[in-house]
Formats: structure tokens, C-alpha cells, sequence
């Protein structure tokens, strides 16, 4: 149980395109889904907390128009990178949070691999 | 003081023998903890949770908390190869889905 999906795995673009990762928890409903930023060789960086029907929470210094995050569902949530540039190349990794007993615990999806050209 | 402290490592240990792996955490009323384990090029991955102090164990990994002590650590037991990897201390500080904070992981590395 408490599988996370993610896609597309890799995805590689041209400067100022937009770019929808989609993140499903396929066997459970998350009541809460987070958005995390990875560069290499550097720790998770949380961008944005989302919840079902309403607005995302993002971290100080996320942009919020430039990182769109909607989540239509307890299992769908998307991050949309919007007129991505080279320096938004990164590791992007969700996870989904589902109640186990009294305690919330995060699972993480496989994460997206994103180029901007 | 970082919320969540780990040894950046690396921390080498020979093929079978018991990796321990340490965190601190400054909030006393964390409420849960998790260990993660990520492989290069990979997302994190749930190894182990705990909630009360004590030891909680799951085939050869042990969990141990102390929230007098504000400590947390896990130990892996007939250490294999396929162990080395970052493994990433989080705490949270109420029951509810809030955001984790993150210790900075330590890099283990199990030598054949």
C-alpha cells in the first residue's frame, strides 16, 4: 500500500514552455500533498503544501505564479512549472500524505526529472 | 541550531556489521519521526516511523526515540551493500499532515 505516482519521470523542454507534472496517490486518499525541490547533492526543499479544493501554501521565496499547483482530487495533484528557464532544471518530488492512526505520514512519489534547454 | 541536525557523513561501515545513524531535533514538542532512505538519483523512501520513546524495530532496522534527550537514531543490523545510501531524519511536530522538517542526511556508505 500508500503508492505514489508521478509523470512524466523525465521531461526535457525548451526555454519558456510550461511544463504539468502530475502527482496520484494510487491506493489511498491524501489529504494533504507536498511539492519538494531537489538540486543535486542538496537536501529536499518543500516548495508548496496542497490540500483538496483549496489554494496551495508555498514556501517563502516560491513564486507563486510561476509554480501553479492545483489539486482536483484526494488522489490528483499538479504542479505546473509556467515559462520555465534553465534554472528551474531540477528534481521535483512529491509525496502524499495519508493518516495512519493518530499520525500522518508522507509517502513520496518517484520524482520528475526536469531539463529546461 | 538547525531544527534537525545529522552527521553529513560520510560514515563507512563494513558489510555486516551494524550501521547507527544519529539525529537531533531542537522543537521539544515534536510529536513523530521518520527515517528515509534515498538512493542516488531516486526519491526518498519510508524506512521507519515512531512516535513513542523507546525502540521500535522491522527486520534489521531499529528505530530509537527520546524525546527527553530530544534524539533520535537508527540502526541497521547485518549492514549489506545495498544499504549505502543518504538517509534523511524528518520530524513533524503535530499529528496532523504538517510539513516536515528535514535534517540534511547522512551519506552511508556499507563496504563489502
Amino acid at each position: 500500500g500508500a503508492v505514489v505516482s508521478q509523470h512524466p519521470s523525465r521531461v526535457i523542454c525548451k526555454s519558456g514552455t510550461s511544463v504539468k507534472i502530475e502527482c496520484r496517490s494510487l491506493d489511498f486518499q491524501a489529504t494533504t500533498m507536498f511539492w519538494y525541490r531537489q538540486f543535486p547533492k542538496q537536501s529536499l526543499m518543500l516548495m508548496a503544501t496542497s490540500n483538496e479544493g483549496s489554494k496551495a501554501t508555498y514556501e517563502q521565496g516560491v513564486e507563486k505564479d510561476k509554480f501553479l499547483i492545483n489539486h482536483a482530487s484526494l488522489t490528483l495533484s499538479t504542479l505546473t512549472v509556467t515559462s520555465a528557464h534553465p534554472e528551474d532544471s531540477s528534481f521535483y518530488i512529491c509525496s502524499a500524505a495519508q493518516l495512519l492512526g493518530f499520525f500522518e505520514t508522507q509517502y513520496f512519489g518517484p520524482g520528475t526529472r526536469l531539463l529546461v534547454l | 541550531q538547525k531544527e534537525v541536525e545529522q552527521n553529513s557523513g560520510p560514515l563507512s561501515v563494513p558489510e555486516g556489521a551494524i550501521a547507527s545513524l544519529n539525529c537531533t531535533y531542537s522543537d521539544r514538542v515534536s510529536q513523530s519521526f521518520f527515517w528515509y532512505r534515498q538512493y542516488s538519483g531516486k526519491s526518498p523512501e519510508l524506512i521507519m516511523s515512531i512516535y513513542s520513546n523507546g525502540d521500535k524495530e522491522d527486520g534489521r532496522f531499529t528505530a530509537q526515540l527520546n524525546k527527553a534527550s530530544q534524539y533520535v537514531s537508527l540502526l541497521i543490523r547485518d549492514s549489506q551493500p545495498s544499504d549505502s545510501a543518504t538517509y534523511l531524519c524528518a520530524v513533524n511536530k503535530d499529528q496532523g499532515a504538517q510539513k516536515l522538517v528535514f535534517g540534511q542526511g547522512t551519506r552511508l556508505t556499507i563496504n563489502p
